[in-house]
């Protein structure tokens, strides 16, 4: 089965600093998307990015997608203590039919950023 | 719009006795998914489910575990005699459609505590 792996696995930078995490996955997706999960609390999306397109911008977030290599990285340029969370990257299925609706979720990058 | 709710936050059962989490999909929305999340990893699928339908629970273990959606109230994830194992973050979400939706809207999560 695909599973959304996230490098590195923990990153920590200064306030101001720019972050990048990457995600690799292994079949064919419909989309991905990335999330953020505050220490104790619920996962909140912030960006999904479809299999047509390779780079798409959301605030101070930008996502790019290579599909050929089965990569999509995250990067918060800018970046504030209150961005400090881990992200996780989920893939949906590009098949159609029973489980395409699943997400498939990676064990996520722990961002720290230090004020 | 209250968004996605699921109660308890936090819940504590011994070993043997049984754990109800209860979620309520954002309004509009009838399809509900499950998933769970251990210490340090990613979420992993569970169930999906429709009013009065389990579409595909093909992530839930075959003993001990059970999920409903009625047509009236929340969705019940069941889990009979817990084990320490069953320690873990329970999420839901919920989505208006299965295809074509723009990423799933996630409650806060159940934490569960076997002791």
């Amino acid at each position: 089965s695909q599973q959304g792996e996230e490098d590195p696995q923990a990153l920590s930078i200064q306030e101001g600093e720019n972050a990048t995490m990457n995600c690799s996955y292994k079949t064919s997706i419909n989309n991905l998307q990335w999330y953020r999960q505050n220490s104790g609390r619920g996962l909140v999306h912030l960006i999904l990015i479809r299999s047509n397109e390779r780079e798409k911008h959301s605030g101070r977030l930008r996502v790019t997608l290579d599909t050929s290599k089965k990569s999509s990285s995250l990067l918060i340029t800018a970046s504030r203590a209150a961005d400090t969370a881990s992200y996780f990257c989920a893939t949906r299925a590009a098949y159609s039919g029973a489980g395409s609706y699943q997400l498939t979720f990676g064990k996520g990058t722990k961002l720290s950023v230090i004020p | 719009n209250a968004g996605v709710m699921q109660n308890p936050r936090h819940l504590v059962r011994r070993r043997g006795q049984e754990a109800r989490l209860r979620c309520s999909p954002m309004k509009g929305h009838s399809h509900v998914y499950w998933y769970r999340q251990l210490p340090e990893e990613g979420l992993k699928f569970m169930v999906y489910l429709q009013k009065e339908n389990i579409i595909d629970e093909s992530g839930m273990p075959k003993e001990r575990f059970s999920a409903e959606f009625p047509k009236e109230g929340p969705s019940i994830l069941r889990i009979q005699q817990v084990v320490r194992g069953d320690s873990a973050a329970y999420f839901c979400a919920s989505s208006p459609l299965t295809q074509g939706f723009d990423g799933y809207t996630f409650g806060s999560g159940t934490r569960l505590t076997v002791v």
